[in-house]
């Protein structure tokens, strides 16, 4: 069965400043990504999803993610947050049904 | 196309109560996902239907749960005789056939067994 670890509960992060968000996952087969976003009071809303090809992904809001099959690692990234990425983020893995991290709540500060 | 749409937003009910949950999916997507999310945790996968079928029902969906999607079109999510640990966010998600890895949320459906 697949597995989603991410690793930091919570990140906080200065307004401007480069973030890292870190997943990593387990899996006996070949699975696919996704990092979500979800917003106070609001339903998940997906940011970028790795099905296959280029291992770089670009999504919504200037967040992109990196695959790496060798480390089993999605980890998430941003060159410059704004107050408003502030949010909860979740990493998750889907073969059939799909298995979501406990979440890293990100905290900008200004 | 107003998205995923779940009601009601908010419930509180009393131990030993029934409850149900509505989710109304974006038209035409034939998948229709039921998550439950606690406190501090990611949602949990609960069940999963392709048009009215329900293909996939997670351990997690106890004897007490019962989803349904008569048409094909909205779901409804039963609670019988509610305990304390069903308290929760209920999440419902719908995607499209031609992408069924993306999968659209709704507000979710809070529930709190007093």
């Amino acid at each position: 069965a697949q597995s989603v670890t991410q690793l930091d509960s919570q990140v906080p992060v200065f307004e401007e400043a480069p973030v890292e968000l870190r997943c990593n996952y387990s899996s006996s087969v070949s699975v696919y990504l996704f990092w979500y976003v979800q917003y106070p009071n609001q339903g998940l809303q997906l940011l970028l999803k790795y099905l296959s090809g280029s291992t770089l992904v670009k999504g919504i809001n200037g967040f992109e993610a990196e695959f790496n099959k060798s480390q089993t690692s999605f980890h998430l990234r941003k060159p410059s947050v704004h107050i408003s990425d502030t949010a909860e983020y979740f990493c998750a893995v889907s073969l059939n049904d799909m298995r979501f991290g406990a979440g890293t709540r990100l905290t900008v500060k200004p | 196309d107003t998205g995923v749409s779940q009601d009601p937003r908010h419930k509180i009910t009393k131990r030993g109560q029934n409850v149900t949950f509505r989710c109304d999916p974006i038209s035409e997507h034939n998948r229709l996902y039921w998550y439950r999310q606690t406190l501090g945790q990611g949602p949990e996968f609960l069940t999963y239907f392709q048009n009215e079928a329900q293909l996939e029902k997670s351990r997690l969906l106890s004897d007490r749960f019962s989803a349904e999607r008569p048409k094909g079109s909205f779901s409804t999510l039963e609670i019988q005789r509610t305990e304390q640990g069903d308290s929760a966010m209920y999440l419902c998600a719908s995607s499209p056939r031609p992408d069924p890895y993306e999968q659209y949320f709704g507000p979710g459906t809070r529930l709190t067994v007093t």
